[in-house]
């Protein structure tokens, strides 16, 4: 069963560095999206992306954090200036269509914010 | 704006036992409806949905859930619980207006041997 690919699993940074979480989405989906979910709290929308620009973002997406489709299989997440609030667990997601469609899940990044 | 509700955080029951995890939605048009599970380490694998038809439906691993549209409700439940059904569960909604789900807060089910 096709699934998503996410790398690395686990990152330590220090505040202030510049992070990129990798994701593989499946090869035919067209739409992709980067949850969030801080240790005890709910899941969180960070962003949507489609046909190469961002199609939705959410109020936490600000100006640290942008998403990039490079090569055309790569999805990828960068936050510029890790602050210690950005410690999470960074879910990637895809689907084949937008709407009433399933999203298929990785298994997430954790990043930890010193 | 869209919201959805898991009243419990958690939920402690003993193999065999049954299960219902409760969701519980708000807004105004009929939405299409999930489950999730994260098993420990791993990524949040589809249970079952709802986007219409039948307001009983099946899913993975002997999960049913049921969408009652007077109730706001899709609550989650399995006749039997399985020690490897442990893990957290969420409810997601997504709505008409948005194509963005949106999570409740999980709730962690324990299974007791």
């Amino acid at each position: 069963e096709p699934e998503v690919t996410q790398t690395p699993s686990h990152q330590v940074t220090q505040m202030g560095q510049e992070v990129i979480l990798r994701c593989v989405p499946i090869s035919n989906h067209l739409y992709f999206y980067w949850y969030r979910q801080i240790l005890g709290q709910k899941v969180e929308f960070l962003v949507s992306f489609y046909n190469n620009e961002i199609s939705e973002k959410s109020e936490i997406f600000d100006d640290q954090f942008s998403v990039e489709r490079p090569d055309g299989s790569n999805f990828t997440l960068k936050i510029r200036s890790t602050k210690l609030e950005d410690s999470a667990m960074y879910f990637c997601a895809s689907s084949r269509q937008s709407g009433a469609n399933v999203l298929t899940f990785g298994a997430g990044s954790r990043l930890t914010v010193l | 704006a869209q919201s959805v509700t898991q009243p419990d955080i958690h939920i402690t029951v003993s193999e065999g036992a049954s299960l219902e995890l409760r969701c519980n939605y708000s807004y105004g048009a009929t939405p299409y409806l999930f489950w999730y599970v994260q098993s420990p380490g791993q990524g949040l694998q589809l249970l079952l949905k709802y986007f219409s038809g039948d307001t009983l439906v099946q899913g993975i691993k002997g999960f049913e859930a049921e969408f009652k549209r007077s109730q706001s409700s899709f609550n989650l439940r399995k006749p039997s619980v399985h020690w490897s059904d442990a893990a957290e569960y969420f409810c997601v909604v997504l709505s008409g207006g948005s194509y963005i789900p949106t999570f409740g807060r999980g709730t962690s089910l324990i299974v007791h041997p």
